[in-house]
C-alpha cells in the first residue's frame, strides 16, 4: 500500500513554545489529508481537513488559531501547534487518500503518529 | 454529521475462538466501511473494508459482514491468536452527497485481548 511519513515521531517541548509536525505522502499524490488527535484509550478525533492549495476545514471546537495547517502540495501537509499547553500533550496521526477514482472513496493511510509531549 | 456507535469497548477471548466486533451507523447514504487495527503507540492499519453493494467480505480469518437495512457492519475474527490482540476501529464515511463527504467518523474502538 501507499506510505505516509510523518516526522517527528516524537516530540518534548517547553510549555508555550511552537511545535511543527510533517506529514509527507511518499508515492502518491494527496490534494486531501487529515489530521487527527488520538488521547489514550481514546479513538482518533478528526481536527481538520487539509485541502492542497486552500484553507483547511476545522473541527469544531478545534482553534485554527492554535493548530496552523498548511497543505502547500500534493504531498506536504505540516500542523504547527502554536504556543503549546500540556493539555495539548497527545498523539497526532496524519493521513492522505490517494487520488483514485472521482467519486469513490478510497483507503486512507495513515503516518506512524506524532507524540507530543509539552512540559 | 455520521454517528457511529461501536461495541464491546472490550473484549477477552481464548486463543482460537472468534472474536464479533460490531458498529453501527446513522447516515444510510454511506457506502464504504473500514476497518482498522491499532496496536499500541503504533498507526491504525486497515485490514479488510466493505462496500455497500456486498454483504459479506472475507480475507482469510477476518470477515466484515454489512446489514444495510439496519445499519450496522460487524468484523469476524475467527481462530484467533495473540498477535490479534489490539485495538480495532471501524469507520464510516458520510454519504458522497452530504456536504462533509470526505470526513470518515471513527468508531470508539474495541480493545480486544487473546488471552493464550
Amino acid at each position: 500500500g501507499a506510505v505516509v511519513s510523518q516526522h517527528p515521531s516524537w516530540v518534548i517541548c517547553k510549555s508555550g513554545t511552537s511545535v511543527k509536525i510533517e506529514c509527507r505522502s511518499l508515492d502518491f499524490q494527496a490534494t486531501t489529508m487529515f489530521w487527527y488527535r488520538q488521547f489514550p484509550k481514546q479513538s482518533l478525533m478528526l481536527m481538520a481537513t487539509s485541502n492542497e492549495g486552500s484553507k483547511a476545514t476545522y473541527e469544531q471546537g478545534v482553534e485554527k488559531d492554535k493548530f496552523l495547517i498548511n497543505h502547500a502540495s500534493l504531498t506536504l501537509s505540516t500542523l504547527t501547534v502554536t504556543s503549546a499547553h500540556p493539555e495539548d500533550s497527545s498523539f497526532y496521526i496524519c493521513s492522505a487518500r490517494d487520488l483514485g477514482l472521482a467519486g469513490t472513496y478510497n483507503e486512507q493511510f495513515f503516518g506512524p503518529g506524532t507524540r507530543l509531549t509539552v512540559l | 454529521g455520521e454517528n457511529v456507535e461501536q461495541h464491546p469497548s472490550t473484549l477477552s477471548v481464548q486463543e482460537g475462538d472468534s472474536a464479533v466486533i460490531k458498529c453501527t451507523y446513522s447516515d444510510s447514504a454511506s457506502n464504504y466501511f473500514p476497518w482498522y487495527k491499532q496496536e499500541l503507540g503504533k498507526r491504525p492499519q486497515l485490514i479488510i473494508d466493505i462496500r455497500s453493494n456486498v454483504g459479506e467480505k472475507k480475507d482469510q480469518r477476518i470477515a466484515v459482514t454489512l446489514n444495510k437495512t439496519a445499519k450496522h457492519f460487524s468484523l469476524h475474527i475467527t481462530e484467533t491468536q495473540p498477535e490479534d490482540s489490539a485495538v480495532y476501529f471501524c469507520a464510516a464515511p458520510p454519504g458522497l452527497n452530504s456536504g462533509g463527504y470526505q470526513k470518515v467518523t471513527f468508531g470508539t474502538g474495541t480493545k480486544l485481548q487473546v488471552i493464550p
